[in-house]
């Protein structure tokens, strides 16, 4: 069985940065695609990027360019996001997800994390 | 800019009612790109259909996808109460993007 365990929720400061975690356990990690995806409250879902461990070289949308780092380590299985220049409007659920590659549906997501951004 | 717009925003149907919700693309898109995805509140997004027409693993077969070109429709056959939810296409032939979603109540 298929689980993503995401790191528990965060209020940080604007300017800061937060870094969420995501185990994955189940199945090979390195095999497959992972990306995160956030939702601000109320709000659609909207893709940030994703990464394949085994290939390390991750792929970022175009409105997180700059501000957005996502890493996997293979040895725990676990896929970050860090994302940095913190403001009011990035308060929302961060979600990670799996997909058999980068460009696939994804078939298993995380729990989400509530990151708060607020002075 | 690549857009995917979903109507209706809402559909308030009863329980044994058809839901045909619609994604359309602002530019043709194989379907093999196509998914859609369940959301009920509280809960992460869950995946229902992916190449437009392939139900995922668990999915009851109430549940339909077609399409192809610029329009994807997801068909509810015979509502349940537990179909209660935010319903989103999502296209991943290149950076993934999301519609805005229909709310379907019943």
């Amino acid at each position: 069985q298929v689980q993503l365990v995401q790191s528990g929720a965060e209020l940080k400061k604007p300017g800061s940065s937060v870094k969420v975690s995501c185990k994955a356990s189940g199945d090979s990690f390195s095999s497959f695609a992972f990306s995160w995806v956030r939702q601000a409250p109320g709000r659609g879902l909207e893709w940030m990027g994703g990464i394949i461990p085994i290939v390390r070289a991750p792929n970022y949308a175009q409105t997180f360019q700059g501000r957005v780092t996502i890493t996997a380590d293979v040895s725990s299985g676990t896929a970050y996001m860090e994302l940095s220049g913190l403001r009011s409007e990035d308060t929302a659920v961060y979600y990670c997800a799996r997909s058999i590659t980068l460009l696939r549906a994804f078939d298993f997501w995380g729990q989400g994390t509530l990151v708060t951004v607020s002075s | 800019e690549f857009v995917l717009t979903q109507s209706p925003g809402t559909l308030s149907l009863s329980a044994g009612e058809r839901a045909t919700l619609s994604c359309r693309a602002s530019e043709s898109i194989g379907s093999i790109y196509i998914a859609w995805y369940q959301q009920k509140p509280g809960q992460a997004p869950r995946l229902l259909m992916s190449g437009a027409s392939t139900r995922a693993t668990g999915i009851p077969d109430r549940f339909s996808g077609s399409g192809s070109g610029t329009h994807f429709t997801l068909t509810i056959s015979s509502l349940e109460p537990e179909d209660s939810a935010v319903y989103y296409c999502q296209q991943y032939a290149n950076s993934p993007l999301f519609g805005q979603g229909t709310r379907v109540e019943i």
